[in-house]
C-alpha cells in the first residue's frame, strides 16, 4: 500500500556512467516531482510533471531527463553522471498542480546516488 | 534564492520539553506547509497554514503565521525521542514548494 515508491533505494556507479531511478504513485494524484537534496539537506526541486506534460524545469543541467509514461510514473534518467550529481533525490506527487503550497505533497523514500 | 530559512539550524532537548522552531520566508505567500524528515526517509507533511491563519495546532503540534514579519514557527509540545528528525518549513506559489534548509531536533529518552 506504499503511496510513492522509488527504485533504487541506493545507487553506486562511476563518472560518466548513464542511470534511471523510477517512481511511481498510487495516489491517483495528477502532478510528480523530482528534488534534489544535497549533503547539507537543502532540499531543492528540479522538476514537475502534470498529468504527462512537463511544467517545471529549474534550470536543471540537460544530462538530467524526466519521462512521465503516464500520471501515476516519472521517471529520471541521468546521462554522463558527474561527481557533483551525488545527493539524494526524491520523488513527490501531490493532488492538483497550480497553488502549489495549498496542497502537501507526498514524498516517496528517496534514492541515495553516489558517483564514485 | 531560498524562500525558507530555519532557525534554529539543530536544537538538541530532553525527551518531555517543547521544542520551537523557527520560519522566515521573503515573499508573500498564500500558504505555508512544514514537513519532517526522518533519517533516511523521505519527507512526510506535518501541516498547513493558509495567510489568513494565524494559529493552527495538529495533536502535539501547534504552528503560527505572522504574515507581517513574513515569519512561521513549530512547536512540539512533551517531545518523544521518536520526533527526533529534521523539520521543514516549505512555501511557494504556483506549481513548487520552496524548502529550508531544516532544523534537525535531537530528542534525548
Amino acid at each position: 500500500d506504499t503511496a510513492v515508491s522509488q527504485t533504487p533505494k541506493y545507487l553506486v556507479t562511476q563518472m560518466g556512467n548513464d542511470k534511471s531511478i523510477k517512481c511511481e504513485q498510487n495516489l491517483g494524484h495528477d502532478t510528480m516531482y523530482w528534488y534534489k537534496q544535497d549533503s547539507k539537506k537543502f532540499l531543492k526541486i528540479m522538476f514537475s510533471y502534470n498529468n504527462k506534460e512537463l511544467i517545471i524545469n529549474e534550470t536543471v543541467p540537460n544530462r538530467f531527463s524526466p519521462k512521465s509514461p503516464d500520471k501515476a510514473h516519472l521517471n529520471l534518467h541521468i546521462n554522463s553522471l558527474e561527481l557533483g550529481d551525488s545527493a539524494v533525490y526524491f520523488c513527490a506527487s501531490s493532488q492538483v498542480f497550480g497553488q502549489a503550497n495549498s496542497y502537501e505533497q507526498y514524498f516517496g523514500p528517496g534514492t541515495r546516488l553516489t558517483v564514485t | 534564492s531560498q524562500q525558507g530559512e530555519e532557525d534554529p539550524q539543530a536544537l538538541s532537548i530532553q525527551e518531555g520539553e517543547n521544542a520551537t522552531m523557527n520560519c522566515s520566508y521573503k515573499t508573500s505567500i498564500n500558504n505555508l506547509q512544514w514537513y519532517r524528515q526522518n533519517s533516511g526517509r523521505g519527507l512526510v507533511h506535518l501541516i498547513l497554514i493558509r495567510s489568513n491563519e494565524r494559529e493552527k495546532h495538529s495533536g502535539r503540534l501547534r504552528v503560527t503565521l505572522d504574515t507581517s514579519k513574513k515569519s512561521s514557527s513549530l512547536l512540539i509540545t512533551a517531545s518523544r525521542a521518536a520526533d527526533t528528525a529534521s523539520y521543514f518549513c516549505a512555501t511557494g506559489n504556483t506549481g513548487k514548494l520552496i524548502f529550508g534548509q531544516g532544523t534537525t531536533l535531537q530528542v534525548k529518552p
